[in-house]
């Protein structure tokens, strides 16, 4: 039972362009949302999150938009450099016990 | 900053042994949590424990696992009798209280021969 998922295993950018990372969700139950970076042999790194009062929220490069009635969350990442290339994880929780991971998209920014 | 620190980084082990993952959370931490990457795949959640107790665990922390908290600073994952398919990176993360992001350790590979 996939609840949370990334349906684009990878994903190639220029360098300065946008990066626009997807994650479907099916538990409508969730209220918070998360994103983190992984690189190979290490462990995943947070970015960025949002609950799910609100629609957007901002940090820099990374935007996070969510999409309730779709049951959808993006990850922009405007310009996009070459140290973003990584694996990203979307993942949701429904209170504190449990946070389900999507299954990555591999991003790859070329120079 | 302080971090979620684990040991071993690599473990190699025969199929039937025990094996004991070992975390040290954040010391304000109070939730805990155990994941593993089978490589390449997702991260899977296996446990989360807090005061003491498991409060969730999933369908693949069946009964070959266990966690405890036996110091007030050390977490540990035992797997009683490793399986093949239980090589994968093995993840501990912890959050300071009812809610915020997981804060993850570098994680522990486990190669069970």
């Amino acid at each position: 039972d996939q609840q949370v998922k990334q349906n684009s295993p990878s994903l190639s950018v220029q360098e300065g362009r946008i990066s626009i990372l997807n994650c479907d969700y099916t538990n409508s139950m969730f209220d918070y949302f998360l994103w983190y970076k992984k690189y190979p042999a290490e462990g995943p790194t947070f970015l960025i999150s949002i609950s799910s009062i609100k629609d957007k929220n901002e940090d820099g490069r990374f935007t996070v938009f969510l999409n309730k009635s779709a049951k959808h969350l993006s990850l922009h990442i405007v310009p996009s450099q070459p140290g973003d290339s990584a694996v990203y994880f979307c993942a949701a929780s429904e209170g504190t016990y449990k946070y389900i991971f999507g299954t990555g998209t591999r991003l790859k920014v070329l120079a | 900053e302080p971090e979620v620190t684990q040991t071993p980084s690599h473990q190699v082990t025969q199929m039937g042994q025990e094996v004991i993952l070992r975390c040290v959370p954040i010391s304000n931490h109070l939730y805990f949590y155990w994941y593993r990457q089978i490589l390449g795949q997702k991260v899977e959640f296996l446990v989360s424990f807090y005061n003491n107790e498991i409060s969730e665990k999933s369908e693949i922390f069946d009964d070959q696992f266990s966690v405890e908290r036996p110091d007030g600073s050390n977490f540990t994952l035992k797997i009683r009798s490793t399986k093949l398919e239980d090589s994968a990176m093995y993840f501990c993360a912890s959050i300071p209280s009812d809610a915020g992001e997981l804060f993850f350790g570098e994680g522990s590979r486990l190669t069970v021969l």
